[in-house]
C-alpha cells in the first residue's frame, strides 16, 4: 500500500528565509504526487502536482518541488518566506489510476517569524 | 465558475445520532471523494462516487454510507455516531476518467459528537 512521510511535523523560518518541506513517498511504481496547503479552518488547496512531465514542478505562491525517484522524495521549498505562508501543508499521492484515493500525510506546520 | 461546496459548516451532534453532510461538485466534475481530518491529522480517505457508483472505499465502517445524485452532487451519512467522529469532513470533486487526479476541496463541514 501506498504511504506518505512528512519529516518535521513543525516547521520554523524567519521572513525571508528558505522554506523547505519533506515528503518521502514509498511506491513500486513513481505515483501522482501533489502538495496541498489548508488555512485555518479553510479546506485545502492544490498548491503544485507532479504527474511524470518535468520532475521539477513549479506552483502557485512562488513555491516548488523536485520529485526524486531514487530518493523518493518530493520536498517543497520556497526561496523566501512571507508571512503569508504560514499554514498547515500536506504531501499526498496517488496511484497511476483516474479516480483513486488522494493518501495525504500528516501534515507540516509552517510558521514564519518577523 | 462555481467551486466546491459543502452544508452545514458546523454540526453538533450526541452519541447515537445519525447525520448527513452535503456537497456539491465543481461545475463540470463528475466525481466526489469524502474525506475525514481528525484534529492534528491528515485527510483520509473515505469513499468516492463516479456517475452516481461508489468507486472506491476507505477503512472505515458500514455505518459511513454515501450517496451521489444524477446532478453530481452528494451525501455522507453516518449512522450511530461515536465520539471519535469528531472531525472535518472534506468533499473533494473531480473529472473522473482525466489521467490525473487532481480533486478540488470544499472548505468542509465540522462535525463535534458530544
Amino acid at each position: 500500500a501506498q504511504s506518505v512521510t512528512q519529516l518535521g511535523s513543525h516547521v520554523s523560518v524567519s521572513e525571508g528565509a528558505l522554506v523547505l518541506l519533506r515528503c518521502n513517498y514509498s511506491s513500486s511504481v513513481p505515483p501522482y504526487l501533489f502538495w496541498y496547503v489548508q488555512y485555518p479552518n479553510q479546506g485545502l488547496q492544490l498548491l503544485l502536482k507532479y504527474t511524470s512531465a518535468a520532475t521539477l514542478v513549479k506552483g502557485i505562491n512562488g513555491f516548488e518541488a523536485e520529485f526524486k525517484k531514487s530518493e523518493t522524495s518530493f520536498h517543497l521549498t520556497k526561496p523566501s518566506a512571507h508571512m503569508s505562508d504560514a499554514a498547515e501543508y500536506f504531501c499526498a499521492v496517488s496511484d497511476r489510476q483516474a479516480g483513486t484515493a488522494l493518501i495525504f500525510g500528516k501534515g507540516t506546520t509552517l510558521s514564519v517569524s518577523s | 465558475e462555481t467551486g466546491v461546496t459543502q452544508s452545514p459548516t458546523h454540526l453538533i451532534k450526541t452519541r447515537g445520532q445519525q447525520v448527513t453532510l452535503r456537497c456539491s461538485s465543481q461545475s463540470g466534475h463528475n466525481t466526489v471523494s469524502w474525506y475525514q481530518q481528525a484534529l492534528g491529522q491528515g485527510p483520509q480517505f473515505i469513499f468516492q462516487y463516479y456517475r452516481e457508483e461508489e468507486n472506491g472505499r476507505g477503512n472505515f465502517p458500514p455505518r459511513f454510507s454515501g450517496l451521489q445524485f444524477p446532478n453530481y452532487s452528494s451525501e455522507l451519512n453516518v449512522n450511530a455516531l461515536e465520539l471519535d467522529d469528531s472531525a472535518l469532513y472534506l468533499c473533494a470533486s473531480s473529472l473522473g476518467g482525466r489521467d490525473y487526479n487532481e480533486q478540488f476541496f470544499g472548505p468542509g463541514t465540522r462535525l463535534t459528537v458530544l
